[in-house]
């Protein structure tokens, strides 16, 4: 199992809170990924980052933002939360170029009431 | 942007049975990967197969590029099995950047 490990597991929290979400890898791998996943969407990319401090937007990355201060660490932040953002968050991490596969950690939920 | 379409979007099965899952997407790809999420939530990454045919144990990919789809075979199948299958791919250019389908889900049941 790839070394990934995401915190916290649940969180319960209400609307107009800051809450961060963090993704800690263990295996040195320079891409790091969140998505989202809601029932009908499958998994949706918020943010993405290919190195340290250099991050970039994916599909669905209004109202979120992310930091990377160390190859291990990637935070998503939601500023303010609302209930639209009530789903369960992916980490995935990979090394660049092709043939590198997505590994992904077992998820966040969040739910935001 | 690219689209994903993954059929059939529910499956039943009985144990041993044999099945095949298929993802069509609307342009060209760079990056093709499918992944089982088991009943936990887990996501597991079964293959990376933007072209040509992959074996593992009892399962199997095979993606046509030019023709803009991947299938993956279920021989044998097993109560294990049982999940929510994702093709996720990657355009040219930009191709860690993955698109998901939205995903078949398997039930086998003994």
């Amino acid at each position: 199992d790839a070394g990934i490990t995401q915190s916290p597991r649940h969180k319960v929290t209400e609307t107009g809170t800051p809450v961060t979400l963090r993704c800690h890898q263990t295996e040195n791998h320079r891409y790091m990924y969140w998505y989202r996943q809601d029932p009908g969407h499958g998994l949706r990319l918020i943010h993405y980052s290919y190195g340290v401090k250099d991050t970039d937007k994916g599909e669905v990355s209004d109202g979120y933002s992310v930091s990377r201060s160390k190859t291990e660490d990637f935070l998503l932040t939601l500023e303010s939360a609302t209930s639209s953002q009530t789903s369960v968050y992916f980490c995935a991490i990979s090394e660049p170029g092709r043939y590198q596969p997505q590994h992904f950690g077992d998820g966040t939920r969040l739910s935001i009431l | 942007g690219i689209q994903v379409e993954q059929s059939p979007p529910d499956l039943i099965l009985q144990e041993g049975a044999n099945s095949t899952l298929r993802c069509n997407f609307s342009d060209s790809v760079n990056n093709l990967q499918w992944f089982h999420q088991n009943p936990w939530g887990q996501l597991i990454n079964l293959f990376y197969i933007p072209s040509g045919t992959k074996q593992n144990g009892r399962l199997s990919a095979t993606t046509v590029a030019t023709e803009r789809y991947s299938l993956l075979y279920i021989s044998s199948s097993q109560t294990t099995d049982s999940g929510v299958y994702f093709c996720a791919v990657g355009e040219s250019g930009t191709a860690s950047k993955l698109t998901f389908g939205t995903g078949t889900r398997l039930q086998v049941t003994l």
